[in-house]
């Protein structure tokens, strides 16, 4: 069964930082592209960044580009986002998701974790 | 950015009805669309890729059609745990883009 299990979110002030975890099971994590996405409370889904199985290629929204990493360890089944210089606007909870296809990728999002809201306010 | 419009934004309706839910998108995407289903509180689930490949485990009464700048999604039957809201997404190209998002609420 696949799973993945976000952690790591939290409140946190304007400009801080946060590093978001995803822990991956039941599958061949090495074999697929990883994706984050987000919701503002009430609102709709918004992509925030990609990254390939190998991490060769990685994409980022502009609105986070600059500011937010993602980055794998595929030994330990994790994806992860560090957050830079937080804004009340990145408030939101974040999911972790699979890739619909192994290598390559194609982008669309078959599994999903539970979510891990980050609250930025001071 | 490929923009996307999807409508409407609520819907009501009843248990057995028949409902249809529209995505255009601002050019051509051939056939890299999804939707997804997501309720309160929970992750969204994908239903259908490929605008008309259902996803494993996905109840037939889930329907996906379209290519090119116009899909739709469609509920045959409406049942009680259909009631949520749905998300159309173009993955043809970057960035990824969701729909506005449709509510399916009961009449």
């Amino acid at each position: 069964e696949v799973q993945l299990v976000e952690s790591g979110g939290g409140l946190v002030k304007p400009g801080g930082s946060l590093r978001l975890s995803c822990a991956a099971s039941g599958f061949t994590f090495s074999s697929y592209s990883m994706n984050w996405v987000r919701q503002a409370p009430g609102k709709g889904l918004e992509w925030v960044s990609s990254i390939s199985s190998s991490s060769s290629y990685i994409y980022y929204a502009d609105s986070v580009k600059g500011r937010f990493t993602i980055s794998r360890d595929n030994a330990k089944n994790s994806l992860y986002l560090q957050m830079n210089s937080l804004r009340a606007e990145d408030t939101a909870v974040y999911y972790c998701a699979r890739d619909g296809s192994s290598s390559p990728g194609l982008y669309y999002f078959d599994y999903w974790g539970q979510g891990t809201l980050v609250t930025v306010s001071s | 950015a490929i923009w996307m419009t999807q409508s409407p934004s609520l819907l009501s309706a009843s248990t057995g009805d028949r409902v249809t839910i529209s995505c255009r998108m601002s050019q051509g995407i051939s056939s890299y669309l999804a939707w997804y289903q997501q309720k309160p509180g929970k992750a969204p689930e994908l239903l259908i890729y490929a605008a008309s490949t259902l996803q494993s485990g996905v109840p037939s009464r889930f329907s996906g059609s379209g290519s090119g700048t116009d899909f739709t999604l469609t509920i045959s039957c409406l049942q009680s745990e259909d009631f949520a809201t749905y998300y159309c997404q173009q993955y043809y190209s970057f960035p990824w883009t969701f729909g506005q998002g449709t509510k399916v609420e009961i009449k």
